[in-house]
C-alpha cells in the first residue's frame, strides 16, 4: 500500500524551530518529487515547498523562503521539513505529498496523488 | 503566479443533483495542468482530476474535469451523500509555485 506519515508537529513559541519528518512506503521514492503543503485552521491549501526524486533542487514558496529547509533521505524514504524562525502564521496542519508522475520539462511538479495524514505545528507563546 | 479563483464559495444541492463547480485562472494554465481535490473534514485532500480531465485511480465516473487556458470546470453529475465535501482547484502548469483556488464548500441543501 502506497502511504505517507508525517510525523513531528507540536507546540512551539514564535522564533523557535521544528522538524517534520515524512515516512514513505509502497513506492519507488527517489522517482518522485515530493511537496509540503499546510493548511491553517479553517482556511484553504497552500503549497510551501517541493524537492526533486535525486534531492538536487529545491523549491520554496516566498512566504517561508529562508527560513524552512525541505530534504530527503532516499535511503531511508523519508521527508524532511526543517522550520526555522517560526511564526504564529505558519500554524497549520501540514501535509506531505507525493507527486503523480514525474513532470515533463519545463514543468517542474505534477499533480499530488498520494497525501499523509497531516501533522498539526501550532506556534504560539 | 498563477491566481485561482473558484465559483460559486458555497454550493447547496440535493443528492441525486448535478453539481458544477468552476475554477478560473488568472493567465493561461500551461497544457492544462490542472487539478481538482475532495477533502472531508478532519481529512486529507484527495485527488480527483489531472492534467484537466484526467480521473485519477478509484474516482467514480460520475466526476469529470473539463477546460482549458483560464476556465476549468469540476462537473459531478449525480451527487451521493459522500460527495458533499471542500473541493479545490490547483494548477502545477506554472510551477513553482503550486498553487490553490480558494475552494467551494459542497454543501446539502
Amino acid at each position: 500500500e502506497v502511504q505517507l506519515l508525517e510525523s513531528g508537529g507540536g507546540l512551539v513559541q514564535p522564533g523557535g524551530s521544528l522538524r517534520l519528518s515524512c515516512a514513505a512506503s509502497g513506492f519507488t521514492f527517489s522517482s518522485y518529487a515530493m511537496s509540503w503543503v499546510r493548511q491553517a485552521p479553517g482556511k484553504g491549501l497552500e503549497w510551501v515547498s517541493a524537492i526533486s526524486g535525486s534531492g538536487g533542487s529545491t523549491y520554496y514558496a516566498d512566504s517561508v523562503k529562508g527560513r524552512f529547509t525541505i530534504s530527503r533521505d532516499n535511503s531511508k524514504n523519508t521527508l524532511y521539513l526543517q522550520m526555522n524562525s517560526l511564526r504564529a502564521e505558519d500554524t497549520a496542519v501540514y501535509y506531505c505529498a507525493k507527486d503523480r508522475a514525474a513532470a515533463a520539462p519545463p514543468v517542474v511538479l505534477d499533480a499530488f496523488d498520494i497525501w499523509g495524514q497531516g501533522t498539526m505545528v501550532t506556534v504560539s507563546s | 503566479e498563477i491566481v485561482l479563483t473558484q465559483s460559486p464559495a458555497t454550493l447547496s444541492l440535493s443528492p441525486g443533483e448535478r453539481a458544477t463547480l468552476s475554477c478560473g485562472a488568472s493567465q493561461s494554465v500551461s497544457s492544462s495542468y490542472l487539478a481538482w481535490y475532495q477533502q472531508k473534514p478532519g481529512l486529507a485532500p484527495r485527488l480527483l482530476i489531472y492534467d484537466a480531465s484526467s480521473r485519477a485511480t478509484g474516482i467514480p465516473d460520475r466526476f469529470s474535469g473539463s477546460g482549458s487556458g483560464t476556465d476549468f470546470t469540476l462537473t459531478i453529475s449525480r451527487l451521493e451523500p459522500e460527495d458533499f465535501a471542500v473541493y479545490y482547484c490547483q494548477q502545477y502548469g506554472s510551477s513553482p509555485p503550486v498553487t490553490f483556488g480558494q475552494g467551494t464548500k459542497l454543501e446539502i441543501k
